[in-house]
């Protein structure tokens, strides 16, 4: 079975430093991968998304992520935080075959100081 | 127009009682899901459906009972509310569940 990790449960970053939130996954195939983000109050939102080809992906509001298959990670990164990214933050894993539905890691809060 | 809508936003409800959820996606998407976020923002999959036809059923009580009228349509009943069934519930939809999942704004359920 496929499982998340996200080692960094809380990070605060200053507005308009660089942002890396790390993701490690186990599958025993290359997975498909997400990063999603939700908002106090709010549902998830799909930031990015990997399914094959380069492995460096770009998504919404200036984030891009990169695949590693040696390390199994996919981190997540911005260049400079704004005040509004403050959120919190989940890495998901999807797999070809077998179960058909995402599994998410437990969640990275970003606080943003100004 | 709402991708994927659910309904209530809030509940707010006393043990015991009998409570559901409604959640509709107008995107065409052949599947969808109920998951639960915990206190904690932990999200676990409960079900999932692939044309009205039940393919995921995890360790959820059997005080839980999805219904999918049509592929659009999944609703969430559950039965005899107890103080732990206090989450968040999302409803998502995706095509081919091996995709992008879309999810509504969440129901946040309070059992008192």
């Amino acid at each position: 079975a496929q499982s998340v990790t996200q080692p960094d449960i809380h990070i605060t970053v200053s507005e308009g430093a660089s942002l890396e939130l790390r993701c490690n996954y186990s599958y025993g195939a290359t997975p498909y991968l997400f990063w999603y983000v939700q908002s106090p109050g709010q549902g998830l939102q799909l930031l990015l998304k990997y399914f094959s080809g380069d492995t460096l992906v770009q998504g919404i509001k200036g984030f891009e992520a990169e695949f590693k298959r040696s390390q199994s990670s996919f981190n997540l990164r911005k260049p400079s935080v704004h005040w509004s990214d403050a959120a919190e933050y989940f890495c998901a894993v999807g797999t070809h075959t077998g179960r058909r539905a995402l599994t998410f890691g437990s969640g990275t809060r970003l606080q943003v100081q100004p | 127009d709402t991708a994927v809508s659910q309904t209530p936003k809030y509940l707010v409800t006393q043990m015991g009682n009998d409570k559901s959820i409604k959640c509709e996606q107008n995107l065409g998407h052949d599947t969808m899901y109920w998951y639960k976020q915990d206190s904690k923002k932990f999200l676990k999959i409960m079900f999932s459906y692939n044309n009205k036809e039940l393919i995921i059923n995890e360790t959820v009580p059997n005080r839980f009972s999805p219904k999918s009228p049509d592929k659009a349509h999944l609703n969430l009943h559950i039965n005899s509310l107890e103080l732990g069934d206090s989450a968040v519930y999302f409803c998502a939809s995706s095509q081919g569940g091996q995709g992008e999942a879309f999810f509504g704004q969440g129901t946040r359920l309070t059992v008192v």
